[in-house]
């Protein structure tokens, strides 16, 4: 069974990067079958899909956050990591990690981490 | 970007008896359309993909249908662990992935 996790600080300050990273259990990262996504919500507000990796680390980006975020992998620690700069307030979210297919099309999520609170505030 | 809507927002329903959930996209997704279900304090749980297609080791009782701009999640005889918040998410337009804004099934 695949678990996901996340970790990292749950305050930031306004202006500062935003890091968090999610290690994968009961899989390999490196088996190279899955894409690995990051996702948010925001309270009251619908799910974002921010970016994803492959082993390669090959990476997409949604174009909305794209000019603010890197995704990268460590294969060797089975984790992936997101960081976001200049961050606001609208940053504030739940952030997920999340699992997705390979394939052209299969950008649906199969696996999920339970989330981490980040609120950005001074 | 196609936006997702829900109805209902929130669905009261006995145990026992069956429960209908909507999507509307506001452009065609075609079949690309994916239910979550998500229960506080955890991650989403993929129930359906590609709109009609269940997830490995979802019950039989969670069925998709629907195509273009118009889907349906139903639930025949909700369980107790049934009652949850539900998803649905388009991935037609890639990579501008978007998400419905939830129908809460509860307990009438």
């Amino acid at each position: 069974q695949v678990q996901l996790q996340e970790s990292g600080p749950g305050l930031v300050k306004p202006s500062q990067t935003l890091s968090l990273t999610c290690s994968v259990s009961g899989g390999s990262i490196s088996s190279g079958s899955y894409y690995w996504s990051w996702l948010r919500q925001p309270a009251g507000k619908r799910l974002e899909w921010i970016g994803r990796i492959y082993s390669s680390g090959s990476t997409n980006y949604n174009p909305s956050l794209k000019s603010r975020v890197t995704i990268s992998v460590d294969t060797s620690k089975n984790q992936f990591s997101l960081r976001v700069n200049s961050v606001t307030a609208a940053d504030t979210a739940v952030y997920y990690c999340a699992r997705g297919g390979v394939w052209p099309g299969e950008y649906y999520f199969d696996y999920w981490g339970q989330g981490t609170l980040v609120t950005v505030s001074s | 970007e196609i936006v997702m809507t829900q109805s209902p927002a929130t669905l009261s329903v006995s145990p026992g008896e069956g429960a209908t959930l909507s999507c509307r996209a506001s452009q065609s997704v075609s079949n690309n359309l994916a239910w979550y279900q998500q229960k506080p304090g955890q991650g989403p749980r993929l129930l359906i993909y590609d709109a009609s297609t269940r997830a490995t080791g979802i019950p039989a009782r969670f069925s998709g249908s629907g195509s273009g701009t118009q889907f349906t999640l139903t639930i025949s005889s909700l369980q107790s662990e049934d009652f949850a918040l539900y998803y649905c998410q388009q991935y037609n337009n890639w990579p501008r992935l978007t998400f419905g804004g939830g129908t809460k099934v509860e307990i009438k």
